[in-house]
């Protein structure tokens, strides 16, 4: 089985840093996505990791750290419009499954 | 662009009728999937479907069936509505390889009185 932990909530202020942790066990790995999703819609693609180390796309970034079963999306110059829910989702691999579990998602509120 | 499209964004039925929900992608996806989103639980797996006329039972299939009868289409029945099947339902599709993301629809908001 797997299991992906992630904070319920988090807040912060419009222009900062924020960073949102994603810790999980499973019984094999084959790569970890996050996906923003707002409310009411559908969730939106933003990264992928299957090797270790920090991928960036733009004011995003992703980081994965296989060896302690964790990864982080840094979300700079936060915007309003970053207020979202953001799902973390890793894919194990046994017996070739390609079917990724999701985490429960953080809601993260931007306020001025 | 990749293209999922559900029939309906809202949805009200009464309990015990039957609900068809359908899903439609425009990419050649081999991969399909039914999931249910509750607040502070999730996204959970109904169904998915890795070819026409296949399905697999993910983690909450009971109450659900599915049908694959087109590569592009892929439909979740509730045989019989129930009040806690009230909820946000989602459909995604992925390549054979699964070695890309899940690209997702917009939804469908089933409120079942």
């Amino acid at each position: 089985g797997q299991n992906i932990d992630q904070p319920t909530e988090m807040t912060a202020t419009e222009g900062a840093i924020v960073q949102i942790n994603c810790t999980y066990q499973t019984s094999g790995f084959n790569g970890l996505f996050w996906y923003q999703q707002h409310a009411g819609e559908a969730p939106t693609f933003l990264s992928y990791n299957v090797l270790d180390g920090l991928e960036e796309k733009g004011r995003f970034s992703s980081f994965l750290s296989r060896s302690k079963g964790y990864s982080y999306l840094l979300l700079k110059e936060l915007q309003m419009k970053d207020s979202a829910s953001y799902l973390c989702a890793v894919r194990d691999h046994p017996g070739g499954s390609y079917i990724p579990t999701f985490g429960r998602g953080t809601s993260l509120i931007v306020h001025p | 662009d990749v293209k999922v499209t559900q029939s309906s964004r809202y949805l009200v039925k009464r309990t015990g009728e039957k609900v068809f929900l359908e899903c439609v992608q425009d990419m050649d996806h081999e991969n399909m999937f039914w999931y249910r989103q509750d607040p502070g639980l999730g996204l959970r797996l109904i169904y998915f479907s890795y070819d026409v006329k296949m399905k697999e039972k993910g983690d909450i299939p009971e109450g659900y069936s599915v049908s694959r009868e087109k590569k592009e289409r892929f439909s979740l029945i509730l045989e019989s509505a129930s009040t806690n099947q009230t909820s946000m339902y989602l459909c995604a599709s992925t390549n054979i390889a699964g070695a890309e993301t899940q690209y997702f629809g917009p939804g469908t908001r089933l409120l079942v009185l």
